[in-house]
């Protein structure tokens, strides 16, 4: 057990859909990211969130829509994906890079596996 | 820039052998290090981090690994495999400002019985 959980596990969306998923961390973090993991490619970081603002946005299309509300809730939200995003997407949660807890190791939740039709 | 290189993609041992997942480094200051390790169709699990203290790291499940500046090296290593070990290892190295991980490509260990 994580403390990090992740829903829906699996998912499969047409590409004219609209779906999203949640993440939810109950470690008191203040950062939160989305991962992409496709077959063969290593892990591909997506965006960060750190005391619920974006810090970063590896030049993600804009079809892929983060949201943060709070420190413990962080959402993806997809429209219009292509079958090329069919992939896991993991979400972690950390103390920061500027907590001064160390080494800000990053917790992970399990994943959604999504498939793209 | 920080960066990782794991020189193995696949590695296949029997059961009960020793075990060496071999990851090389890149950093410009002293690097803060991970091993996170994967089950199918699960989320990353953290084995073990180097933070610059002891440069021999104890991990979960008997896995350990030693930070050799020298060679900058952080091998992943266990005296004796067991079949549930088999699972996929990503060598980790964290960006100090900004807390990103930088992860290695990956190393599928095989366990035969």
């Amino acid at each position: 057990e994580t403390g990090v959980t992740q829903t829906p596990r699996h998912l499969v969306m047409g590409m004219t859909n609209k779906k999203s998923l949640k993440c939810e961390q109950h470690l008191g973090h203040n950062a939160m990211y989305w991962y992409k993991q496709s077959a063969k490619k290593p892990l591909e970081l997506m965006f960060v969130y750190s005391l619920e603002e974006r810090v970063e946005n590896n030049s993600v299309p804009s079809r892929f829509s983060p949201e943060c509300p709070n420190s413990s809730h962080l959402f993806l939200h997809l429209h219009t994906l292509q079958p090329e995003d069919s992939a896991l997407y993991l979400c972690a949660s950390s103390q920061g890079p500027h907590s001064g807890q160390g080494a800000n190791e990053q917790f992970f939740g399990p994943g959604t596996r999504l498939t793209v039709l | 820039a920080q960066s990782v290189t794991q020189l193995d993609s696949h590695v296949s041992v029997s059961e009960g052998t020793p075990v060496l997942l071999r990851c090389n480094y890149s950093s410009s200051y002293s690097p803060s290090l991970f091993w996170y390790v994967q089950h199918p169709n699960k989320g990353l699990q953290l084995l073990l981090k180097y933070t610059s203290a002891a440069t021999l790291v104890k991990g979960i499940n008997g896995f350990e690994a030693e930070f050799k500046k020298s060679e900058t090296s952080f091998h992943l290593t266990k005296p004796s495999a067991h079949m549930s070990d088999a699972a996929e290892y990503f060598c980790v190295v964290s960006d100090g400002n900004t807390g990103k991980l930088i992860f290695g490509q990956g190393t599928t260990l095989q366990v035969k019985p």
